[in-house]
């Protein structure tokens, strides 16, 4: 069975400083892998994608990726963290549905 | 464009009632999902419709819940009789293509509550 882990539950930085969310994956076969963000109030929206091609992923808002095959994993980073970086993100994996991790709250201080 | 919709946005029934969740997807979108999340743990997913075809129901806790999308346009997930563990945010998301192609819109969920 396919399952996604996301290893930090609650993180807590200050404005500047580096990020990095782990999340791991089990499949077996092609696996499409996904980051979604929730802001307060408002909609799960993609962050960034990965099908297949340069294992380093860019999204938006200055977000990148990295696909490890042989470590199973899809950890999120950003240099920089900004206050507004301040939300709910989701890994999620699968090839016909997703199937999602329970999600790291990230609160960044000013 | 209009968004993935859902309604209602919140709604707090007692055990035991029937409540019918509504989701309209993008216009155009043939792949509609529904998903849940009980408070702190994963968004769980629930079923997948392609246009009004289940292509997959393999979440679905039980058979008090149901899950239509006639017409292929908008769906309804209805839960009777509701139990205390139904609670929790339902989400509802769209696709125009299948995984590989797009990816998933989501509404901003609607918050059930049993009492």
């Amino acid at each position: 069975a396919q399952s996604v882990s996301q290893h930090n539950h609650h993180v807590i930085l200050s404005e500047a400083a580096s990020l990095e969310l782990g999340c791991n994956y089990s499949y077996g076969g092609t696996v499409n892998l996904f980051w979604y963000v929730q802001y307060p109030g408002q909609h799960l929206q993609l962050l960034l994608k990965y099908f297949s091609g340069d294992p380093l992923v860019k999204g938006i808002k200055g977000f990148e990726a990295e696909f490890i095959k042989s470590k199973f994993s899809f950890n999120l980073r950003k240099p920089s963290v900004q206050w507004s970086d301040t939300a709910e993100y989701f890994c999620g994996g699968g090839y016909q549905k997703v199937t999602f991790g329970t999600g790291t709250k990230l609160q960044v201080i000013p | 464009e209009a968004g993935v919709t859902q309604f209602p946005s919140h709604s707090v029934i007692e055990k035991g009632q029937t409540v019918t969740l509504r989701c309209d997807p993008i216009s155009g979108h043939d792949n509609l999902y529904w998903y849940r999340r009980v408070m702190g743990k994963e968004i769980k997913f629930l079923l997948h419709f392609v246009k009004e075809s289940k292509q997959d129901e393999s979440g679905m806790p039980n058979n008090r819940f149901l899950a239509e999308r006639t017409g292929g346009t908008y769906s309804t997930l209805k839960v009777q009789p509701a139990e205390l563990e139904d609670s929790g945010v339902y989400f509802c998301a769209s696709s125009q293509g299948g995984l590989r192609t797009g990816e998933l819109f989501f509404g901003e969920g609607s918050r059930l509550t049993v009492l």
